[in-house]
């Protein structure tokens, strides 16, 4: 059973707030991803990180940052939020330690957020 | 040319089909990992493979490192293996490279 919690699921926010998508899992995994994906469009990595105090951009240029304080929690943060920031953002870990060391991938249900 | 490329992009079949979807790659990998996304779902690990033939239930993932080719089987297909199925792979510095998915429907 994957372990792995996003929230909020759907956010409707106005242009310039700042918002702050969280993840958590629980299965001591060391590797977290952040990913866009517009409907019916592919996965973009925006952000990874391969354990605490890592983080790196991913191949998708994004305005948000991310952090990696403790091995179970990887926040993204935007910090002034506009239209084009529409989109599902989905958080995975996998890891060779910890709950299902198999280097397995494991998703999160998905943060879908609008902006006005 | 992408890095991971996936066929068919679309496939429509009858219940009870037999369906292959290909997945061929270009850079030397260390795992290929086969996922599944239901319309407005999360994403699903299916399979998780870096050799041979994985089954599980009506799933089947095959890889040939050789030929840099995954195909994944679905047996007597159902109408709720309708879903977008994905292959990506793990390379070089162990970051995710993703095919642009496969959207399967399947009629009753």
């Amino acid at each position: 059973e994957a372990d792995i919690y996003q929230t909020p699921r759907y956010l409707v926010i106005g242009t310039g707030k700042k918002i702050t998508l969280e993840c958590s899992q629980t299965m001591g995994h060391d590797k977290m991803y952040w990913y866009q994906q517009d409907p019916g469009m592919e996965l973009h990595l925006i952000h990874y990180s391969y354990g605490v105090n890592s983080t790196e951009k991913g191949d998708l240029s994004s305005e948000s940052t991310v952090s990696r304080i403790r091995t179970e929690h990887f926040p993204l943060t935007l910090e002034s939020a506009r239209p084009s920031h529409t989109s599902q953002y989905l958080c995975a870990s996998s890891g060779l330690t910890g709950v299902s060391n198999t280097g397995e991938l494991f998703f999160g249900e998905g943060s879908r957020l609008t902006v006005l | 040319k992408n890095e991971v490329e996936q066929s068919p992009q679309n496939l429509t079949a009858q219940e009870g089909e037999f369906i292959t979807i290909n997945c061929s790659y270009s850079v030397g990998i260390s795992a290929l990992h086969w996922l599944q996304q239901h319309p407005g779902g999360g994403i699903v690990s299916l399979f998780m493979l870096s050799s041979g033939k994985k089954k599980h239930g009506r799933l089947i993932a095959t890889i040939n490192i050789q030929e840099k080719h995954s195909s994944l089987h679905i047996t007597a297909s159902h109408p709720r293996d309708s879903a977008v199925y994905i292959c990506a792979v793990s390379s070089g510095a162990q970051k995710l490279v993703f095919g642009q998915g496969t959207r399967l429907t399947i009629n009753p």
